[in-house]
């Protein structure tokens, strides 16, 4: 099966700087990335996705970035703020049965 | 929408015993999911269903079981409770495939002594 691998296992940024979390995965046939937030006692939220037929997608301060050819996408934060402090999972799937997820990131935010 | 709920919040079993954790959606989603997550570690899917009267094993299957009677309804079963069943459980639903991701309850934490 899939095996998604995540780094790194924590990241302490300053307030404002930005956050780059990287994942690879192993399946060739996976064409759909999701990345998740989960916040302390809640179950994770989705954030940002991406399909494998498109390389960028951005959504405000929040960007995915896919590179099919080497296996591994990336989430990256823009002006971190502290209320980014969660812990962040990537995924990976090819048919929406089976999701796959990354060991998960720690983000801490500094005020 | 509620969206996904789960119950209970919270749980302590005795070696041996067993439990139904419940998930229930309201968003008419065909696809349902249950997961494990242990102590700093990602989730691992245990079952998930494609519809009604239509479950699949994930990737850490034993010792548990499901079934899918209707669309909204999608319980876990543990029979046998063991020490290595402690952990976060989280039930989650999607469109399915070609649609969009999956949507998680707020889960189950579980302690099995």
């Amino acid at each position: 099966g899939e095996n998604v691998e995540q780094h790194p296992s924590t990241l302490s940024v300053q307030e404002g700087d930005s956050a780059v979390i990287k994942c690879t995965y192993s399946d060739s046939a996976s064409n759909y990335f999701p990345w998740y937030k989960q916040e302390l006692g809640k179950g994770p939220q989705l954030i940002i996705d991406i399909r494998s037929n498109v390389g960028e997608k951005k959504d405000q301060r929040i960007a995915v970035t896919l590179n099919k050819t080497a296996k591994h996408f990336s989430l990256h934060i823009t002006e971190t703020q502290p209320e980014d402090s969660a812990v962040y999972f990537c995924a990976a799937t090819y048919n929406f049965n089976k999701f796959y997820f990354g060991s998960g990131t720690k983000l801490n935010v500094k005020p | 929408n509620a969206g996904v709920t789960q119950t209970p919040k919270f749980r302590i079993l005795k070696i041996g015993q067993s439990m139904t954790l419940q998930c229930t959606q309201d968003m008419n989603h065909n696809y349902m999911y249950w997961y494990r997550q242990d102590p700093g570690m990602g989730l691992k899917l245990i079952y998930y269903s494609v519809g009604a009267g239509i479950t699949d094993k994930g990737e850490v299957p034993n010792g548990y079981n499901v079934s899918r009677s209707t669309t909204e309804d999608f319980p876990l079963r543990l029979e046998l409770a063991a020490p290595s069943q402690t952990s976060v459980y989280f039930c989650a639903s999607s469109r399915g495939q070609g649609g969009d991701t999956q949507y998680f309850g707020p889960g189950t934490r579980l302690t099995v002594l």
